[in-house]
Parts: structure tokens; sequence; C-alpha cells
């Protein structure tokens, strides 16, 4: 697809259960984000990867959350254990890295039950 | 401190009326980028408009431009000639560092944006 793709869109789980967010960010670019929107607010900087430079993971809130790039492409985002105060959209975007236009994707809704 | 300040949670503006939306930053780098998205109600975050700390021209994007006032860390959007599909949230955002070079490592700080209504 020419876009961010993100799934899935909606995902309800029960607290203390794991969940995995999938983000296939756009082809060729290099720089890939996470952000979390809570419910009337603004977006919340999570973990951001660049090629092949070690992520920087200075917005990750807890341990619970962890996130990889497999291939410099597709990325996932972890919850452990999910607390109802993980519910929340989850945004993904991708740049070329360095090029300032950030291209989003229409995120993940979760909600913990 | 918050580095992206919003101060209308909600704004209404007549059909055609041009539209200022407020967005005030803090950095102490010399180097920074400033943005703007929209968010419809679908949810996706629509890039608008771009202003680098070194650009001296205010940016422009169609019906969308940024006025920019360093001294006062100061990065309007102004929307002229609103229409109904502009109705949606709208996110100030800044990336520190020297964003030409790949700086910015920690991506952008967004604000808590302003959500604005079109009315006819």
């Amino acid at each position: 697809g020419a876009g961010v793709s993100q799934s899935p869109s909606n995902k309800v789980t029960e607290k203390g259960k794991d969940v995995e967010l999938r983000c296939d960010p756009i082809s060729g670019h290099t720089a890939l984000y996470w952000y979390r929107q809570s419910l009337g607010q603004g977006l919340e900087f999570l973990i951001y990867f660049q090629g092949n430079s070690a992520p920087d993971k200075s917005g990750l809130p807890s341990d619970r959350f962890s996130a990889e790039r497999t291939g410099g492409s597709v990325s996932t985002l972890t919850i452990q254990r999910t607390q109802q105060e993980d519910s929340a959209v989850y945004l993904c975007a991708s740049s070329r890295g360095g090029i300032e236009k950030l291209f989003f994707g229409s995120g993940t809704q979760l909600s913990v039950l | 401190a918050q580095k992206i300040t919003q101060t209308q949670p909600g704004m209404f503006v007549q059909e055609k009326e041009a539209v200022t939306l407020d967005c005030t930053y803090d950095t102490s780098d010399q180097s920074y980028g400033l943005f703007w998205y929209k968010q419809p109600s679908s949810g996706e975050m629509i890039f608008l408009i771009y202003q680098g700390s070194y650009d001296e021209q205010n940016a422009t994007e169609g019906r969308y431009s940024l006025n920019f006032q360093k001294a006062r860390k100061s990065a309007n959007l102004v929307i002229s000639a609103s229409q109904l599909g502009d109705s949606a949230m709208y996110f100030c955002a800044m990336r520190e560092g020297d964003s030409r070079s790949g700086g910015g490592a920690d991506g952008l700080t967004f604000g808590k944006g302003t959500h604005l209504i079109i009315q006819p």
C-alpha cells in the first residue's frame, strides 16, 4: 500500500493480558515512530527507530512496553500485562529519516477492560 | 515546562472566515522545526505545513500559512477562507535539533491540540 498500515484497527483485551500492535511503514522510509493518544489528549511520544541504529526508547512509560523493528521495516509494539490506563489510540508514523514530514497510520484503538 | 502550548482547546468559526490557531513553543536549541497536523474524526494525522527555525520566510501551503515569530517563540497556523471540511483537531508540534541533518532523535513533541469547528 501507499500509506502507513496499522493492525488491528481495534483491539479489546482484558486487564493483565499481553497485546501486540503492528505497523507497516511506507516502503523506503527509514524512520519509524510510535505515539500514544489518550482520549481528548495530544500525542505522547513512545519510541523511535532510525535505520539500524539503536532505538530511542525514552518515551516508553514503563517496562511493560517494548517495541522491535525487524529488517528495518515492520514494527511491533508489545504491551505486557495490560492495564486500564493503557487504553488509548496507538499511532505509528514513518518518514524518510531526516526529512521533516511524518506520515501517520490510522492507529490502533486499544481498549483494556 | 511544556514544550508546545496550544491555548485554545476549541474554536467555532463561521465558514469562509480566516482562522488563526495559536501555538507557542519552548526550546533552547538554535535549530528546530515546527509542524502543524490536522486530525479529522477518522483519526489519521495529516501533515499540513512545516517551518524550519532558519527559514526567513513564513511557510505557506495553499490555504495554510504559518505565522512564525521567532523572538516570541510563536508559530500560529492561519487558515484562509475556512471550509466545512476544515473541522478537525489541529496539533502543533516541534522537532528539536537540526532536522536537515537527520537530528531530532526523539521525534516530534506535540501540543494538546485545538478542536476547530467550522459552522455554515
